[in-house]
């Protein structure tokens, strides 16, 4: 079976430092990886996602960036923080979509960034 | 636009009642719906999703979806809720896919609160 890890689950980091936020996937090969943000409890917002090693697709534009450099690992990063980057972070995985197939994406556990 | 809506902030039952959770959308073409849980401080759970075929969905812990083409909705229902539903519901609707990624668009979450 298929599992995702995410990891730290909680960090505190004070405003301009940098970020890193690391998510894997076991159990499934070549899958689509997705980083989502929900603020305050509710709304999720896609920030990136990719198809493929090296490949990644933004969203919306922040002070975010993603890297994919093996097939099954996907890491969020910042290099200054800003107070508006506190959330929590979601990594999620699906299979290919390869055409609207109504793949089910699966999240991980969650990161809880808190800049101060 | 593609949108999903859920229009109400908050359910409450009473355990032992059975429960609606709404959701209605609008999207180009024939969907693809889902719905998702949120526990406090975890990340999304796959309850049920609707793809194609028989209008009612059964899914995880007893929930089933009906998906009713002509009112464009797509309700989470349970004939007897339990204290432990209590959680965030998330309804979700995935477009026409592009560039080869499932895209999921969400909707700004229900809270149930299932009351002994």
């Amino acid at each position: 079976s298929q599992t995702i890890h995410q990891w730290p689950a909680t960090l505190v980091q004070p405003v301009g430092s940098p970020l890193s936020l690391e998510c894997t996937v076991e159990g499934t090969s070549n899958p689509n990886l997705y980083w989502y943000r929900q603020a305050a409890g509710r709304g999720l917002q896609l920030l990136f996602y990719s198809v493929g090693i090296g490949q990644i697709s933004s969203e919306v534009p922040q002070n975010l960036s993603a890297s994919r450099p093996q097939d099954r690992q996907f890491i969020l990063s910042s290099k200054k923080l800003l107070l508006s980057d506190s959330g929590f972070y979601l990594c999620a995985w699906s299979v290919q979509a390869g055409g609207r197939t109504g793949n089910t994406i699966y999240f991980g556990e969650g990161s809880w960034l808190t800049v101060v | 636009a593609q949108s999903v809506a859920q229009p109400e902030d908050q359910v409450n039952v009473a355990e032992g009642n059975p429960l609606t959770v709404k959701c209605t959308y609008s999207v180009s073409g024939n969907p693809y719906l889902f719905w998702y849980v949120q526990y406090p401080n975890r990340g999304l759970q796959f309850l049920l999703k609707y793809i194609t075929g028989d209008n009612l969905v059964k899914g995880s812990y007893g929930f089933e979806a009906e998906f009713n083409k002509s009112q464009t909705s797509f309700h989470l229902k349970k004939p007897s809720a339990l204290v432990s539903d209590s959680a965030l519901y998330f309804c979700a609707v995935s477009p026409l896919v592009s560039g080869g990624y499932n895209k999921l668009i969400f909707g700004a979450g229900t809270r149930l609160a299932v009351h002994p």
